[in-house]
């Protein structure tokens, strides 16, 4: 079955440190997307692509960068860890229509000390 | 711009009781608008979605939900909620169709009481 992943499923960093967190997805969707989720806000979009090569920035993508080099993976790098980027992180696909459903991987819990 | 407001950040409900999880849009133009539903230490998942056909969505798990364009809302609801309902709900709007990402709702975590 197809399926989208996430790795690791909890991180721990230090303040200042790139960390990269992985998204894979096995859909052969062409969207793909970074939201994080905060206590009060919901999920808040982050970077998303619309195909290889092709990336874009979301509300609050400040302090992040993503690249796209092929269609399976969207990995999500912090520069330099802050203490604000401690969230739980989803990463998502979708197929080409805006109707078509996002489907999600089971999110990261980063904690940056 | 876009937004999308959740009324209520909890909502408890008795076991076999009505569910009702409120969702208002700000939009002049009709958007698409989902439900998903996020239990402990998961994704999220489609409950259902507005896609411009019938206003009365049907989801799953008994779920359902209605597009009113004069109040834009497209509340959620179920007749008789169950213990495994417990968990948080999302609403979400696609308000461009040019842009395809989800405008989230805060959120509102459904408790279910026996």
């Amino acid at each position: 079955d197809a399926e989208i992943t996430q790795s690791p499923r909890h991180k721990i960093t230090e303040t200042g440190r790139q960390v990269t967190l992985a998204c894979h997805q096995t859909w052969n969707h062409n969207n793909m997307f970074w939201y994080r989720q905060d206590l009060g806000h919901g999920l808040r979009l982050i970077h998303y692509s619309y195909g290889v090569q092709d990336t874009n920035k979301g509300e609050v993508s400040d302090g992040y960068s993503v690249s796209r080099s092929n269609t399976e993976d969207l990995p999500l790098t912090l520069e330099s860890a802050a203490s604000s980027q401690t969230s739980v992180y989803f990463c998502a696909s979708s197929s080409d229509r805006s109707t078509d459903t996002q489907y999600f991987g089971p999110g990261t819990r980063l904690t940056v000390l | 711009a876009q937004s999308v407001t959740q009324l209520g950040s909890h909502v408890s409900v008795s076991e076999g009781a009505l569910v009702l999880l409120r969702c208002n849009y700000s939009s002049s133009v009709p958007p698409y608008l989902f439900w998903y539903v996020q239990y402990p230490n998961q994704g999220l998942q489609l409950l259902l979605k507005y896609t411009s056909a019938a206003t009365l969505v049907k989801g799953i798990n008994g779920f359902e939900a209605e597009f009113k364009k004069s109040e834009t809302s497209f509340h959620l609801t179920k007749p008789s909620a169950h213990m495994s309902d417990a968990a948080e709900y999302f609403c979400a709007v696609i308000m461009d169709t040019g842009r395809r990402a989800l405008t989230f709702g805060s959120g509102t975590r459904l408790q279910v009481q026996p």
